[in-house]
Parts: C-alpha cells; structure tokens; sequence
C-alpha cells in the first residue's frame, strides 16, 4: 500500500554537495513514476518523470533512477542549493484499472540544504 | 505548462459555517479533477476524485454530506466544507488532469490554507 499519513523523514545536505532522495513503491501494475517539490504553504511542483519502461532519466540538475526489480525510486539532485530545500514526493500512477490520472503519493522527504 | 488556480490560498471561517474552495484549468478542460487533503508534515492523502458532470467517488472514511464537491464544468470544480470544525483545518490541494498525447498528466493548483475558530 501507500506510505501516506507517516511523518516525514529528512534529509539535510550542504549546499553543493549532491542530494539523493529515495522512494519505495508496493504496486508492481505501476507505469508511470514523477518526483514532485512541495514548498511550504504552495502545492506540489513537477520536477520530472519516467516511464516504467525506462531506468534513468535527467533533467537539469536532476536525475531520476527507477529499479522495478526492487520497487525503488531515487531521485538525484546534484549541486544542491539553498533553493532546494523543501518536501519531496514520489508518486505513481498504476495505468490499468484505476481512475485516469490518479497518483498514489509516498511519504515525502524534507530536505533542508545548509549554507 | 499548463495552470491550476485554487481559490482562496487561505481561509479563515468560525466553527458551524461553510467554506467552498475553487479549482479552476485555465488553459485546458479537466473531465477529472482530484481533492487532497495535506495535515502538517505528512504527505497527500486523496479524499475524492471529481467527474465532470456526475458525482464525486470519494475515498473511504471521507463523508460526502461534509465535503461537497460539484464539478459543474469541464474547467471548474468546487469544494465545500460544510459546518466546518476544528478538526478540518487543513491544507487541501486539488489537481486536474489534462489528457493527451502525453497520457494523464497532474497538474496542482497552490492549496488551500483552512483555518477553523
């Protein structure tokens, strides 16, 4: 099932240094993965995607590692920056017989990057 | 990107009266439309998935007669927190999916901040 409803763990990086943030998933029917940033107060922000079909991919700064062996997503942040520090949410999304678009959210992971 | 605007971003409302909360698309029509609810510190939890022009399937333990959701339109859902209580301060977040080329995508709209008295 989902991690939803546990407190989150954290994460605290100094600024520059690289930043990995790790997220488990139970549905093995799930086919679409997305990182999001939530900052305080705000919604969650899309930082980027990957397809079940694939096992990395980069952004600008951002990496995403997906092992369906193991049900694990990461989600690599190089250089971090003072800018990044927020809530991180994995989420997944099982294309068959579920609600068009609906994401199943993991627990989150608070980072906090250090001047 | 396309935009999600939730309205209000923050609401204070006394204890016994009703609050409604708008999600609107702005530059694409949404058939579906999904209401979280956020408590400090934790992640997202769903409470109802809202159809276009049908009702809402709401998620277990949520109670329909104390969240209403109307989805009058393909840009515009709506929820209303009747006879709110303390208990129901929160931050509630709704999302709206945009079909395409690309699948379903989410996008979030900035949330809504409730403060009950």
């Amino acid at each position: 099932g989902e991690s939803v409803g546990l407190h989150l763990p954290t994460l605290s990086v100094q600024e520059g240094d690289n930043s990995i943030i790790n997220c488990a998933y139970s549905n093995s029917a799930s086919d679409y993965f997305i990182w999001y940033k939530q900052e305080s107060g705000k919604g969650p922000q899309f930082i980027i995607d990957i397809r079940s079909n694939m096992d990395k991919r980069q952004g600008q700064r951002v990496t995403v590692l997906l092992n369906k062996t193991v049900k694990h997503l990461s989600l690599q942040i190089a250089a971090t920056q003072p800018g990044d520090s927020a809530v991180y949410f994995c989420a997944h999304r099982q294309f068959r017989g579920s609600t068009l678009g609906r994401l199943y959210f993991g627990r989150g992971t608070q980072l906090t990057v250090w001047p | 990107g396309a935009v999600v605007s939730q309205h209000p971003s923050r609401v204070i409302c006394k204890s016994g009266t009703s609050v409604k909360i708008e999600c609107r698309s702005l530059d694409f029509q949404a058939t579906t439309m999904f209401w979280y609810r956020q408590f400090p510190k934790q992640s997202l939890m769903l409470m109802a998935t809202s159809n276009e022009g049908s009702k809402a399937t709401y998620e277990q333990g949520v109670e329909k007669d104390k969240f209403l959701i109307n989805h009058a339109s393909l840009t515009l859902s709506t929820l209303t927190v009747t006879s709110a209580h303390p208990e129901d301060s929160s931050f509630y977040i709704c999302s709206a999916i945009r079909t395409g080329g690309f699948g379903a995508e989410a996008f979030f709209g900035q949330g809504t901040r409730l403060t009950v008295v």
